[in-house]
């Protein structure tokens, strides 16, 4: 499975965009890039997934370069309630029964200032 | 929107007692999941189910079991509780498919004392 290295905190302020980038060299041609969000004393959120380029939803944008060793989120004009544990993630299809085997690290605090 | 229910979100137990988490979801997926979150080690896969009545081994699987007896639920089951399992758990749901994101519950947080 692919190791992901993101930064453990960052900080903004309302109003801000806010892009944490996440490292995976080892990424392997079918592997898919999931981001994930979690609040305190809640289970993760999926934000959003990309395999190339650029995906964009209601929510964020993941900017994926071409040599796909790296990844962006992307999350325009923070507020507060963005205050939040972000996970990069690098998808493994596993054969049986079909599913994505996920392996959560540390993640990256970002903590939004008023 | 996927829900996924779990049943107690703070629960305290005994060393020794048999514990059962549940977790149901409402959206007919196949995949269901459970995981426990501990600091610093991030989520830690236990069981795995792709079907009903069909399970497989996570990570660390040694001290639980799971029954899923029907498509909704999935239950997760110490069979005899120790201080080592105190520990959030969380519960997931997703179609099947290498790339269809798990939805999670909001977690159980159960404290063996």
């Amino acid at each position: 499975l692919a190791k992901t290295t993101q930064p453990i905190s960052m900080d903004s302020y309302e109003g801000q965009e806010v892009n944490i980038t996440c490292s995976h060299n080892n990424i392997a041609t079918n592997d898919y890039i999931t981001w994930y969000q979690q609040f305190p004393s809640q289970g993760p959120r999926f934000i959003i997934q990309g395999y190339k380029t650029k995906v964009t939803n209601e929510v964020a944008s993941l900017f994926i370069p071409a040599d796909r060793k790296s990844s962006t989120l992307s999350l325009p004009r923070v507020s507060l309630s963005d205050t939040a544990v972000y996970y990069c993630l690098v998808g493994d299809r596993v054969r049986s029964g079909g599913y994505n085997k996920l392996i959560f690290g540390a993640g990256t605090r970002l903590a939004v200032h008023p | 929107d996927v829900k996924v229910t779990q049943s107690s979100r703070y629960l305290v137990k005994r060393t020794g007692e048999k514990v059962f988490l549940e977790c149901v979801q409402d959206m007919d997926h196949e995949n269901m999941f459970w995981y426990r979150q501990d600091p610093g080690l991030g989520l830690r896969l236990i069981y795995f189910s792709y079907d009903v009545k069909m399970k497989e081994k996570g990570d660390i699987p040694e001290g639980y079991s799971v029954s899923r007896e029907k498509k909704e639920r999935f239950s997760l089951i110490l069979e005899s509780a120790s201080t080592n399992q105190t520990s959030m758990y969380l519960c997931a749901s997703s179609l099947p498919g290498g790339t269809q994101p798990q939805h999670f519950g909001d977690g159980t947080r159960l404290s063996i004392l």
